[in-house]
Order: structure tokens, then sequence, then C-alpha cells
């Protein structure tokens, strides 16, 4: 069954450095999303990308994040300059054209650590 | 208020038994609805979506009432490996994006 991989499983990192945090989507899908938990906390939209652009982005996603989609298969999350509450798990996610609009298929998550 | 409202719970229930969740959720003009789930430290799955003319998938039974703005979820015949979070999921209007609920803890015990 295909699905989204992401890397790494866990990064540690110090404040103020940047991190950048690896995606595969699904091969054949357009939609790809960026999505935040929190320890204890609801899953938290970030951003969509389609068509080689930013479709929609929330609050969260401010100037500190970037995405983008080096090739035709990694999809990335950049952050600029890390701060203690960016320690969260971070999901990549993708959909298809013909899924019904909200049914995506998450990546196992890579969890980030900022000390 | 918040966009979509869930029972934390937890919900502890014996195997066999059938359970309810219920989810509030505040944007009229949401569209599509769903129940993912999620297991401690796990990403969300898809469990099923929610049609204005209800859903049953096995022993999953899913409502929706727009008029109340209200989704709901049964699960008959628990299993122990029904035992997660189920969270209430809404997209606003024709966007993508998913909004998610806090959650409802379940567990089944043997």
């Amino acid at each position: 069954e295909p699905e989204v991989t992401q890397t790494p499983s866990h990064q540690v990192t110090q404040m103020g450095q940047e991190v950048i945090l690896h995606c595969v989507p699904i091969s054949n899908h357009l939609y790809f999303y960026w999505y935040r938990q929190i320890l204890g906390q609801k899953v938290e939209f970030l951003v969509s990308f389609y068509n080689n652009e930013i479709s929609e982005k929330s609050e969260i996603f401010d100037d500190q994040f970037s995405v983008e989609r080096p090739d035709g298969s990694n999809f990335t999350l950049k952050i600029r300059s890390t701060k203690l509450e960016d320690s969260a798990m971070y999901f990549c996610a993708s959909a298809g054209t013909g899924a019904r609009t909200g049914e995506l298929f998450f990546g196992e998550g890579s969890r980030l650590t900022v000390l | 208020r918040k966009e979509v409202e869930q029972d934390p719970g937890p919900f502890n229930v014996p195997e066999g038994a059938t359970v309810a969740f219920n989810c509030t959720y505040s944007n009229s003009a949401s569209q599509s609805f769903f129940w993912y789930r999620q297991d401690c430290r796990k990403e969300p799955k898809l469990l099923m979506s929610v049609y204005s003319s209800g859903n049953e998938d096995g022993r999953f039974t899913a409502q929706l009432n727009r008029a109340s703005q209200y989704i709901s979820l049964l699960i008959r015949d628990s299993k122990l490996s029904d035992s997660a979070t189920y969270l209430c999921v809404v997209t606003p209007g024709s966007a993508r994006q998913l909004t998610f609920g806090s959650g409802t803890q379940l567990t089944v015990l043997p």
C-alpha cells in the first residue's frame, strides 16, 4: 500500500537553529500538507501546497516557516530559527485529485525537540 | 467558541459495548466531515467520511446533522483494537485544509 514517508523520525536541535523536515508524498498525489501536533494538544493545520505553490496557510505558518518541493518527489518544511514552542510532532500529508476533500494520507510524523 | 468541539473523555468501556461520540462544529459553511482515528503517538488515519444521509461501515456508524452542526460516531461491539483517540474533522468551506477537534479517547477493556 502506498504511503507517505517522513524523515527524520526525531530531531533534536538548539533554539535558533534551522531545521528541515523531509516528506515523500504518495507518488500520484497532487495536494500536500504540513500539520503539527504539540504534545497533548490537537492536530493543527500549517500549510497546503498545490501546483507548486502554497494554496493556504494558517496563522502559525509565519515568516520562520517555508515549504519547498525541490524535485518531483520530495516536499520539505523548513523552520529558519527554531523556538522552544516549535517543539511538536510535524505530520506531512498528501491527497489525490480523486479523493473527497479532506481524505488525507498522513506520514508517521517527525518529532522535533527544541532545546 | 472552538471550531470543532469534542468530549475529551476518556471513555472506558468493556469489550462488546456500544459507545457513541459526539462533536459540534462552529462554521456553518463547513462542507466535508470525517472521523479520523489516532493511536498513541501515531499519525491520524481516516476512519470514515460522514454524509448527511448517515453512513455505516461495519461496526461504525456516522451521522451528520447540518441544522444542529453536530456529528456523531457510534461503535458497536467494541474490540480491544478500537482503543484510540477519535478525531472529529471538518473542512471549512471549499478549502481542503482540515480542522481537527481535540479528540475523544477510547479505551476498550477486556
